[in-house]
């Protein structure tokens, strides 16, 4: 059973760059058919898909975060992270990876991690 | 992008009801919708895949049906359990996009 756990700082200064990093581990990120995921939930809205990264490296942004967000792949250690720069108040959220068979959605996803911008 | 509308945004039903949530998309989508369970605090949970497909372990009381447009998402006997905000989304097209949720409570 593939199971993925989010980290990374829990509070991020105002114009920093917030970034995560989502530990993998009961499937390697290596295999084929599956695109790894950032969603946040934002307090009191709904969710928001930040991006994806297939095993090959190829990536797809969300266009309203694109200039700000950069997904990459550490094979070595099975994990995959998210950059997200610039950051203001309104990217404070719960952020989650996840991971997508594509075209069918996220089936297995992390346990969220909370993230605060604030000075 | 892809406007989800989901219907209602907020229900209150009993043990043992009967449940309907209904899922828009602003274009055809084919099948390519899923449904989420998230309750308070936890990460979301998948349920249905490609509209009408079982995730593993999902109960049976859970069902999707729909096709272009329009979608549902029904439980057919409501448990304690099922009390939670439930979500869709559209996988047809990036980017992908998520309905606004339905939040099911006890009447």
């Amino acid at each position: 059973q593939v199971q993925l756990q989010e980290s990374g700082p829990g509070l991020v200064k105002p114009s920093q760059t917030l970034a995560l990093t989502c530990i993998v581990s009961g499937d390697s990120i290596n295999n084929g058919g599956y695109y790894w995921s950032w969603i946040r939930h934002h307090p009191g809205k709904g969710l928001e898909w930040i991006g994806h990264i297939y095993y090959s490296g190829s990536t797809s942004y969300n266009p309203s975060l694109k200039s700000r967000v950069t997904i990459s792949l550490e094979t070595s250690k099975n994990h995959f992270s998210l950059k997200l720069s610039s950051v203001t108040a309104a990217d404070t959220a719960v952020y989650y990876c996840a991971r997508d068979s594509g075209g069918s959605g996220p089936d297995q996803w992390g346990q969220g991690t909370q993230v605060t911008v604030s000075s | 992008d892809i406007q989800m509308t989901q219907s209602p945004s907020s229900l209150s039903a009993s043990v043992g009801d009967r449940v309907t949530i209904t899922c828009r998309a602003s274009q055809d989508i084919s099948k390519s919708l899923a449904w989420f369970q998230q309750k308070p605090g936890k990460a979301p949970k998948s349920l249905i895949y490609v509209a009408s497909s079982l995730q593993s372990g999902v109960p049976s009381k859970f069902s999707g049906s729909g096709s272009g447009t329009d979608f549902t998402l029904t439980i057919s006997s409501l448990q304690p359990e099922d009390f939670a905000t439930y979500y869709c989304l559209q996988s047809k097209s990036y980017p992908l996009t998520f309905g606004g949720g339905t939040k099911v409570d006890i009447k």
